[in-house]
């Protein structure tokens, strides 16, 4: 049964800052890993979908990276941003099917 | 990738009664799924939507109580009957592409009083 952890909890930086935030699964047999970004009361933004034959991915300032061997993936902000403040979620795929299991969530709030 | 519209964005229901919330896609998907996030929590599925044949449940859900429409491969419907306080989250429609990479709507805030 895949089960997805997150650390930390929360995060609080000040603006400028590089911060990783990290995802731990314990199903290694994944085809993809997701993040995303929630705004309090709000839906869910994909922010990067990473395959299993990938090891990283990158949008922006973002850059995911993905090792299925050891069942860990970070999500990496560079040059944080007040705008940045959320929660961020990492999804990995359920066994045999196309819905996710998601962790509890790192909620970043960014300084100015 | 897929949009999803969701309605309504938030309501505010009396408890005992039910409300239905709407998911349409932009183009023709096999699954979509329902999940609820519960206040300070994470994301739970609720169900997969299924065209063409019922829905299949999460253990801990049951169609009583949340009963799933998919007329077609672009719309389908989530109701949450009998409400009671413990109902009140953020219920949202998903769907995957092709790729496999999962979309959202932009969810449900039920508060029920």
């Amino acid at each position: 049964k895949q089960e997805v952890t997150q650390i930390p909890a929360a995060l609080s930086v000040p603006e400028g800052e590089n911060l990783v935030l990290n995802c731990s699964f314990t199903d290694s047999a994944i085809y993809n890993l997701q993040w995303f970004r929630q705004d309090p009361g709000k839906g869910l933004t994909s922010l990067l979908l990473i395959q299993s034959s990938q090891r990283e991915q990158t949008s922006g300032r973002l850059n995911a990276s993905l090792d299925k061997s050891s069942g860990r993936s970070t999500l990496y902000i560079a040059a944080s941003q007040p705008g940045d403040s959320a929660t961020y979620l990492c999804a990995a795929p359920r066994e045999g099917g196309q819905n996710f299991v998601f962790g509890p969530g790192t909620r970043l709030s960014v300084l100015p | 990738s897929a949009v999803i519209s969701q309605k309504p964005s938030r309501d505010i229901c009396q408890r005992g009664t039910s409300l239905t919330i709407q998911c349409q896609v932009d183009s023709q998907v096999t699954m979509m799924f329902w999940y609820r996030q519960q206040p300070g929590q994470s994301l739970t599925l609720i169900a997969t939507a299924n065209q063409g044949s019922e829905a299949t449940y999460e253990s801990g859900f049951v169609i009583d109580k949340f009963p799933i429409s998919r007329p077609n491969l672009t719309f389908s419907t989530l109701t949450v009957s009998n409400m009671s306080p413990e109902d009140s989250s953020i219920y949202l429609c998903s769907v995957a592409s092709g790729s496999t990479e999962a979309f959202f709507g932009q969810g449900t805030r039920l508060t029920v009083v």
